[in-house]
């Protein structure tokens, strides 16, 4: 099983809906990232969480680290078509020099105008 | 600024032969990372390098080894590719190892046939 869980897998939204997806860890994160890519392409960066608690928003996407640092979630507002594409957590489970770090298997969102 | 540049964008390749993939680290970047994306894995994480050194590595077998140059260019070369090598590989940027924010490239995408 994947050590970092998401989701859901797929999501399709009307345009102007709100949307949340969630990235769950069964061990404490060191650190929390939120990227999106387009298919085929790179990765965006789009926030780093560090604290629990930890809340931070750009333009319409706000993302959310829980107390325990074992769960995010990413909530975007008011969904746009230019939202569409795939949404990647990754997460740090040890710090240092032996830091691991794993990544969720993506949520894929597609907007309809 | 510039990216993340990786070389080749795209790679056809043969079972057996060995392949070489490229990437230049945003100017001023020392720490280079390396990345096996598949549609039913997802993000891999394979090595990390900074200052020339590797710093991490993940659970690939030995046909895959990398290095970096003193002007923090970096490459990863598989041997004795396989079918199940055919993916896209991403290399990500950053100032320093750690929790600190990191760019990714466009990918190679590599097919083995």
């Amino acid at each position: 099983s994947q050590e970092l869980e998401q989701s859901p897998q797929s999501l399709i939204v009307q345009e102007g809906k709100n949307l949340t997806i969630n990235c769950t860890s069964s061990k404490t994160l060191y650190g929390l990232y939120w990227y999106k890519q387009k298919y085929g392409e790179g990765l965006i960066f789009l926030m780093m969480l560090q604290k629990g608690g930890e809340e931070k928003s750009h333009e319409k996407i706000t993302a959310k680290l829980d107390e325990k640092k074992q769960q995010s979630s990413l909530h975007i507002t008011a969904s746009q078509p230019s939202h569409a594409g795939i949404y990647l957590c990754g997460a740090v489970l040890r710090a240092g020099n032996n830091r691991k770090l794993i990544w969720g298997l993506g949520t894929s969102l597609a907007v309809n105008p | 600024k510039a990216g993340v540049t990786q070389t080749p964008r795209y790679l056809i390749k043969t079972r057996g032969q060995q392949v070489t993939l490229s990437c230049s680290p945003i100017s001023g970047h020392r720490s280079v990372s390396w990345y096996q994306q598949t549609p039913g894995q997802g993000l891999q994480f394979l090595f990390e390098y900074f200052s020339e050194t590797q710093r991490n590595k993940g659970n690939f077998p030995g046909r895959f080894s990398g290095r970096q140059f003193s002007n923090s260019r970096s490459e990863m070369n598989v041997s004795t590719l396989e079918l199940g090598d055919s993916a896209l590989y991403l290399c990500a940027s950053s100032l320093v190892p750690g929790n600190t924010e990191a760019f990714f490239g466009q990918g190679t995408r590599l097919t083995v046939v």
